[in-house]
């Protein structure tokens, strides 16, 4: 069981939105601490979308948003797009582990 | 340009020690530390610890305290996981990535090394 725990899969047709998920607790989203946010397609490394709750890193599409209010944080897509088809992970830092933690993770698939 | 490179695919024996290395480049080493995350195959990532190429100064998983030691150099910009005892579930992808305290974000990846533990 991950600390911070995500939907095991969404999906949603080219075009539409899509939200993820990201529910965590008093010791990690809820005490303030960052979420971020990271793609990852099939057999690459993990791409930083979304650090700070809701900053872009450069070359990041304005389709992917972050937000957070107090103990959860969702990742949203617009325009949905088959390239979007990719595993995404949410990551904070927790108090009572002392350390950074990740999300069991959610894989989106485009129909 | 600005990467992480990583130590080629390991197979190590159960109780054996590996140690993986990441050396970066095109950014100035020391301002940012070093986060290694692993993924099991078919699983989700799991953070293993971080350290400052500053100064040095770590912090462990607790998963993984009394197992893992991270290390940097300095003098060629490269970062050491070293993970001892191993066992068949240690059987991973093994990451680097450049955060800049253990709760940041990994703005920068390494290729990833593969680490199979198997008699």
């Amino acid at each position: 069981q991950s600390v911070l725990t995500q939907p095991p899969s969404v999906s949603g047709a080219p075009g539409q939105r899509v939200t993820i998920s990201c529910t965590g607790s008093g010791s990690n989203l809820g005490a303030g601490y960052e979420v971020h946010w990271y793609q990852q397609l099939p057999g690459t490394a993990p791409k930083l979308l979304v650090y700070g709750n809701i900053n872009r890193p450069s070359g990041v599409p304005g389709r992917f948003s972050g937000s957070k209010s107090g103990t959860s944080a969702s990742l949203a897509i617009t325009g949905l797009q088959a390239e979007d088809e990719a595993d995404y992970y949410c990551q904070s830092y927790d108090s009572s582990l002392s350390g950074s933690v990740f999300g069991g993770g959610t894989k989106l698939t485009v129909l | 340009q600005v990467q992480l490179v990583q130590s080629g695919a390991e197979v190590q024996k159960p109780g054996a020690s590996v140690k993986v290395s990441c050396k970066a480049s095109g950014y100035t080493f020391p301002t940012y530390g070093i986060s290694w995350v692993r993924q099991a195959p078919g699983q989700g990532l799991e953070w293993m610890g971080w350290i400052s190429a500053y100064n040095g100064n770590t912090n462990y998983a607790l998963s993984f305290q009394g197992r893992v030691t991270i290390t940097t150099d300095t003098s060629t910009s490269t970062a050491y996981m070293e993970l001892r005892s191993l066992r068949s579930d240690d059987t991973a992808v093994y990451y680097c990535a450049r955060a800049g305290g253990s709760g940041g974000a990994g703005t920068l990846w390494g290729q990833g090394t593969l680490v199979t533990v198997s008699s």
